[in-house]
């Protein structure tokens, strides 16, 4: 079974400064992984995923994430925050096996933009 | 790309009422489809999901059902609504074949039962 932790439901960075939001996963199986952006009142927009090609992933709106297999993480990272960026961010794991492809999700982390 | 259109956007209905909400998808054959429910202040919970025509799972025992009378097109539906089945409603599709497993969501319907 797959699950996905975030840490910290609430984030609040200043403008300009760096964005950190923390995942970490658990999969029996080699992970796909995937951060969405959702806006107030809207649906979820994918960001960026990881298909186990590079460990690097770049992603859309200047944000970026590093697998790293050994501290199971999957953290999101933007060099510098917009006021635009606010929003709830969800990680989530796939499920790989059968038909069905699920998605895990964590309980989302919000993100405060401050001038 | 594949396109998700749910409707309506939002709804206000009474405790005991029926519900019908509707998701219809562009861009793609034979998706698997999804119904999430996002709770206020909660994260996305997976109601049902639908590999093909009239083949519906239920992840959570509940006052819903989902159907999917057509290859794109997915329902999801109450004969009696409950206070507790208020909620931001959300479609996705994963196109088979793409072999990444990523979904793509609609712009959700807030329910609201009073």
């Amino acid at each position: 079974a797959q699950s996905v932790t975030q840490l910290g439901s609430h984030v609040s960075v200043s403008e300009g400064a760096l964005v950190l939001l923390r995942c970490n996963y658990s999969s029996s199986v080699p992970p796909y992984l995937f951060w969405y952006v959702q806006y107030p009142n809207q649906g979820l927009q994918l960001l960026l995923k990881y298909t186990s090609a590079a460990t690097l992933v770049k992603g859309i709106n200047g944000f970026e994430a590093e697998f790293k297999k050994s501290e199971t993480s999957f953290h999101l990272t933007k060099p510098s925050a917009h006021m635009s960026d606010a929003a709830e961010y969800f990680c989530a794991v796939s499920d790989r096996t059968g038909t069905a492809s699920k998605l895990t999700f964590g309980t989302g982390t919000r993100l405060q933009v401050t001038l | 790309s594949q396109t998700i259109h749910q409707w309506p956007a939002t709804l206000v209905q009474p405790v005991g009422s029926p519900l019908s909400l509707e998701c219809t998808v562009e861009g793609t054959s034979n998706p698997n489809l999804y119904w999430y429910r996002q709770a206020a202040g909660r994260g996305l919970q997976l109601l049902f999901y639908s590999v093909g025509i009239g083949q519906i799972s239920s992840e959570v025992p509940q006052n819903l059902s989902a159907s999917r009378p057509q290859d794109r097109q997915f329902i999801l539906s109450s004969k009696k609504l409950l206070l507790s089945d208020s909620g931001f409603y959300l479609c996705a599709c994963r196109g088979k074949g793409t072999g990444s497993y990523e979904q793509y969501f609609g712009p959700g319907t807030r329910l609201t039962v009073t």
